[in-house]
């Protein structure tokens, strides 16, 4: 079946620490992006990418990286420079504005 | 600066009644405005969307409403059932090369028995 696979689906971190999560998708879109939901927040644009070895900030990009090596893979690493990093994150996938589809989510904590 | 509004934030409606949720935007360049339905611990699933051509569009019991003077298109539930209970996010875009989509801020609505 054709879709969009992030991992894990939760994930803690210590305070200091980078951490990556993993999305991939076999659906063959050429976009990806990456969402941070937080409460009553709705869905937040962190980085989004068109073709492979090139993405774009989005809306909320300060503490955050990725990387497009791969057409189907584009993880999101959160780094200690990312002041409130725990929400729910989710992934998706796009080959035209025409719908996008999303992974499950990996919600994030920091102990 | 927030380009898509929308309201209610929460929203509780009987079984068989009618929810509706509207969303304002404010870019004039939006041209694709999308419902999405994201149900508890998942990912959210495309619902319905319309492009501002057309002023209705219809799946089931899904209806979104579209109001192009007014920057304003709504979801319309007709005959809510309690598996409608979920959290709703209106979105739109423009088309071309920039596929970024803006969301809402969501509602959830719940559908009592």
């Amino acid at each position: 079946d054709g879709g969009i696979t992030q991992s894990p689906k939760y994930l803690f971190r210590k305070e200091g620490q980078n951490v990556t999560l993993s999305c991939e998708q076999n659906l063959n879109h050429d976009a990806m992006y990456w969402y941070r939901q937080d409460p009553g927040q709705g869905l937040r644009l962190i980085y989004y990418s068109q073709i492979v070895n090139d993405f774009q900030k989005g809306d909320i990009a300060e503490g955050y990286s990725v990387s497009r090596e791969k057409k189907e893979s584009f993880p999101l690493t959160v780094t200690s420079a990312q002041k409130n990093p725990t929400a729910f994150y989710l992934c998706a996938s796009s080959i035209s504005t025409l719908g996008y589809t999303f992974g499950s989510g990996t919600r994030l904590t920091v102990v | 600066q927030q380009q898509v509004k929308q309201s209610p934030q929460s929203l509780i409606v009987q079984k068989g009644g009618i929810s509706i949720i509207n969303c304002a935007y404010e870019n004039t360049a939006f041209d694709y405005f999308p419902w999405y339905q994201q149900f508890p611990g998942k990912g959210p699933a495309l619902l319905i969307a319309i492009r501002p051509d057309v002023s209705e569009k219809k799946e089931g019991r899904f209806t979104i409403s579209f109001n192009k003077s007014a920057k304003q298109f709504s979801l319309h539930i007709m005959d809510s059932q309690p598996g409608d209970s979920a959290t709703y996010f209106c979105a739109a875009s423009r088309g071309g090369s920039n596929y970024k989509l803006t969301f809402g801020k969501g509602t959830l609505l719940t559908v009592n028995p």
